[in-house]
């Protein structure tokens, strides 16, 4: 099992739809949790830290559930300029406090 | 915010040959850099941990002897990928931890795409 998965995808959304993304995370050493996006050829942008409180960040909402071990990125109002691949990632405890990605989820924003 | 780089951004050697990765933090010390590797279509795999002024710690399933990585000062991490072959063809990016910052922030270098004739 990998130690943290995610909607296979790729999403295809029209301008303006909501898109959730899901990951969950096997690691009981995670301790800091985000969500990153990157674009082709390019290196992963940090979207957004999320917190148990859950968080915003304009049309972003990203939540953490720690009991099960699931992290969640809500996007409203999608437009053109989100597509991308969204990873999850967390950050152990343990092991140098080392980030491990999920294998990422494309979403495709068609006008 | 914090800038790491890499040289070379990309690279093209031929069989069997080394290539030496470089990955600065520009304006920060950085105490831990991390090395990934990313196929295509697929994640980014961290490969190493690396601290400065000591071994680096490998991930399993990579080779030490193979990818080799030497942190000498707050600010360089390098990675050498030796005797390349076409399968170690990919993505590689390195990341960096800040001195004194909190632990949730790690700062990607823009990454070296590597192509091994």
């Amino acid at each position: 099992r990998k130690e943290v998965e995610q909607d296979p995808g790729p999403f295809n959304v029209p301008e303006g739809a909501t898109v959730a993304f899901n990951c969950t995370y096997s690691n009981s050493a995670s301790q800091s949790f985000f969500w990153y996006r990157q674009d082709c050829r390019k290196e992963p942008k940090l979207l957004m830290s999320v917190y148990s409180s859950g968080n915003e960040d304009g049309r972003f909402t990203a939540q953490l559930n720690r009991a099960s071990q699931y992290i969640s990125l809500l996007i409203r109002d999608s437009k053109l300029s989100d597509s991308a691949t969204y990873l999850c990632a967390v950050t152990l405890s343990t092991g140098g406090f080392k980030t491990i990605f999920g294998a990422g989820t494309r979403l495709f924003v068609k006008a | 915010g914090a800038v790491v780089s890499q040289h070379p951004s990309w690279v093209i050697c031929k069989s069997g040959t080394s290539v030496k990765i470089e990955c600065r933090s520009l304006d920060f010390q950085a105490t831990t850099m991390f090395w990934y590797r990313q196929f295509p279509k697929q994640s980014l795999m961290l490969m190493a941990t690396s601290n400065e002024g000591s071994k680096a710690t490998y991930e399993q399933g990579v080779e030490k002897d193979k990818f080799l990585i030497n942190h000498a000062s707050l600010t360089l991490s390098t990675l050498t990928v030796t005797s390349a072959h076409p399968e170690d063809s990919s993505f590689y990016i390195c990341s960096a931890r800040a001195r004194l910052a909190g632990l949730n922030e790690q700062f990607f270098g823009p990454g070296t795409r590597l192509t091994v004739l």
